[in-house]
């Protein structure tokens, strides 16, 4: 079982919507990521986070605002997406970042339409 | 640049049987990480496997193993004794220490179909 947690697993929005995904973990890991998975690809980085603040941001449209209130929670505030936004949204930790000889764990993702 | 190549976009594999699946990798930078991740429909990312580029020994998890081939730049992911659930997509990923700035660069993947 994964000890990364996100919700909602399925979210349906409008393009006007404001909606938030959200990801916890209690592993202790002080680095937690973003990655976006459209149909087919592999997963693209989006955000990390180390030790609570914004260490990359992949050149994220800003409809797409990240937030790590505390060490163990993430957020994805969304805003004014559009259709291709549509994806899988994993969220993942490791203990450090760069997540040097450790393994990086992903969430179970967050299944976004945007209609 | 780094770069992970899998050059199986589907394979089909017999229940009970083992089964290879091919991951190259590109790097200049002589400190890196390999994992194994295993995706189903779900859309879970499970880890499954991971190497360090000065381990001695080739990694191993249960019926998961990596036959690591640093001169060749492979880290092929060995599954033994196939099972229905492992039917899934499966990725191959480098964090090079150096280049990547700590970023996992995946594969495209193989679909891995297993049957009874």
């Amino acid at each position: 079982d994964t000890e990364v947690t996100q919700t909602p697993k399925h979210l349906v929005m409008g393009m006007t919507n404001k909606k938030s995904l959200k990801c916890e973990q209690h592993m202790g890991h002080r680095a937690m990521y973003w990655y976006k998975q459209k149909a087919k690809k592999p997963p693209e980085l989006m955000f990390v986070y180390s030790y609570e603040k914004l260490s990359i941001n992949e050149s994220v449209p800003s409809r797409f605002s990240p937030e790590c209130p505390n060490s163990s929670l993430l957020n994805l505030h969304l805003h004014a997406l559009q259709p291709e936004d549509s994806a899988l949204y994993l969220c993942a930790s490791s203990h450090l970042f760069p997540a040097f000889g450790n393994t990086i764990y992903f969430g179970e993702g967050s299944w976004l339409t945007v209609v | 640049a780094q770069k992970i190549t899998q050059t199986q976009p589907g394979m089909f594999v017999q229940e009970k049987e083992a089964v290879t699946l091919d991951c190259t990798y590109d790097t200049s930078d002589p400190s890196y990480g390999l994992f194994w991740y295993k995706q189903p429909s779900s859309g879970e990312m499970i880890f499954l496997i991971y190497q360090g580029s000065y381990d001695q020994q080739n990694a191993t998890e249960g019926r998961y193993s990596l036959n690591f081939q640093k001169a060749r730049k492979s880290a092929n992911l060995v599954i033994s004794a196939s099972q229905l659930g492992d039917s899934a997509m499966y990725f191959c990923a480098m964090l090079d220490y150096g280049g990547s700035q700590g970023n996992l660069i995946f594969g495209k993947g193989t679909k891995l179909s297993v049957k009874p």
